[in-house]
């Protein structure tokens, strides 16, 4: 079974700094892909950023790259140069590697930024 | 391109009642799936379809819930009779690849009274 960790319920973080969100994880499939995404306060989820297990290099979106260790199983996302507009939910996420659960998703606990001015 | 949409946005019922969410993913996308956030708990897969086929329904609570996806378009998720523990967000959300990013529609909030 697949589970995601994410172990803070909150970060604080102040205008235009960076901000490294954790996430780990745990599979014993040696394929699977790994996902951010964001919740705003009007609900809606955004997709950041994904990274698959066999990519050599760390993703990254604009302002949104992904930490991706792969022996210490952690997929930490970094934003840079925060903007108020990020204070939101973020979730990190992950898929199987195959078969019939291939799109299933599963979900950390969530953490809850905050940029302050 | 018009993102997923889902309707209503809120809905309030009592226990016993039945309650019908209805989900229309991005045009175009085959992959349909259904979430859940319970307050307090991390959000949770329902099921998956592709086209009009159930994929993966090993997410699903019981049998109060049954979700349809006829025509490969949109889809709807009944629960009957509704709960109190049914109370939450239910995301859907599609996709046009299998296993690639899903985009998510806003979400229903439930309320079971």
């Amino acid at each position: 079974a697949q589970k995601i960790t994410q172990t803070q319920p909150g970060m604080f973080v102040q205008e235009k700094e960076a901000v490294t969100l954790d996430c780990t994880y745990d599979t014993s499939d040696p394929s699977y892909g790994l996902f951010w995404y964001k919740q705003p306060s009007s609900g809606e989820m955004i997709f950041l950023i994904y990274q698959g297990s066999y990519d050599q290099q760390n993703a990254t979106e604009g302002r949104y790259s992904l930490n991706f260790q792969k022996a210490r199983k952690s997929a930490n996302l970094v934003i840079s140069a925060s903007q108020l507009g990020d204070s939101a939910m973020y979730f990190c996420a992950m898929r199987p590697p195959g078969g019939t659960s291939y799109g299933k998703l599963t979900f950390g606990q969530g953490t809850i930024l905050t940029v302050h001015p | 391109e018009a993102g997923v949409t889902q309707f209503p946005s809120h809905s309030v019922i009592e226990k016993g009642q039945t309650v019908t969410l209805r989900c229309d993913p991005i045009s175009g996308h085959d992959n349909l799936y259904w979430y859940r956030r319970v307050m307090g708990k991390e959000i949770k897969f329902l099921l998956h379809f592709v086209k009009e086929s159930k994929q993966d329904e090993s997410g699903m609570p019981n049998n109060r819930f049954l979700a349809e996806r006829t025509g490969g378009t949109y889809s709807t998720l009944k629960v009957q009779p509704a709960e109190l523990e049914d109370s939450g967000v239910y995301f859907c959300a599609s996709s046009q690849v299998r296993g690639l990013e899903q985009f998510f529609g806003p979400g229903t909030r439930l309320t079971v009274l």
